[in-house]
């Protein structure tokens, strides 16, 4: 049973701090994503990697990076978080072969102050 | 751009009426759309994939070219049905392992 698993269901934080959130998977896929989940406006791509150190920017990349320096694990990274990046922040995997199937972790709902 | 839109936030249905989830495209050719589904307080996982042809917990989804949809059907909706749907397609080229999803459309059946 594929696993994917997020460091927090729920963070509370202030403007400005640098946030961290982690993903971890326990399948071996190849492609790892960060969705933002946002009411009327769907799943929108933050980031992809799809191998160890590599990624690609999705629709809303602007005030995130990401780093990915194991295979398993997929880190968000909000440098200096805003009030507009209130939201919920889903995680997924993907095998190479199969990739319009993706496993989805839990989400962090993500408050900023 | 390749888009995927679902024009309904919400579907309403009593429990026994048929559903059919809206989803349309704007890919060329025949792209391989996905419906996911997400119950309340569970994680979003894949409903069906268009190029298994299956049916899932009663729901289908064909594609249909002519009118670049791809809605996703069940003919007696169930209480249980209730959650938040999302239409996906490739993003870009197919072996990307990128996908596009629709804005979702909340379905709510009511006994």
């Amino acid at each position: 049973d594929v696993k994917v698993t997020q460091s927090s269901r729920y963070l509370v934080k202030r403007t400005g701090e640098k946030v961290f959130l982690e993903c971890v998977q326990d399948m071996d896929h190849e492609n790892m994503f960060w969705y933002r989940q946002d009411p009327g406006l769907g799943l929108r791509l933050i980031y992809f990697s799809y191998d160890v150190k590599m990624k690609e920017k999705g629709d809303i990349p602007e005030g995130y990076s990401v780093s990915r320096e194991k295979k398993e694990r997929f880190s968000l990274i909000l440098e200096s978080a805003s009030t507009n990046q209130t939201s919920m922040y889903l995680c997924a995997s993907s095998l190479r072969t199969r990739s319009g199937e993706q496993f989805f972790g839990p989400g962090t709902r993500l408050t900023v102050l | 751009a390749q888009r995927v839109t679902q024009p309904e936030k919400l579907l309403s249905v009593f429990k026994g009426a048929p559903v059919e989830l809206k989803c349309n495209y704007s890919y060329s050719g025949s792209p391989e759309l996905f419906w996911y589904v997400q119950y309340s307080r569970q994680r979003l996982q894949l409903l069906l994939r268009h190029i298994s042809r299956e049916s899932i917990k009663g729901f289908t989804a064909d594609l249909n070219k002519g009118e670049t949809s791809f809605h996703l059907k069940k003919p007696f909706a169930q209480e249980e049905d209730s959650a938040m749907y999302y239409c996906a397609g490739p993003w870009g080229s197919s072996n990307t392992g990128k996908l596009i999803f629709g804005q979702g459309t909340t379905l709510q059946v009511k006994p």
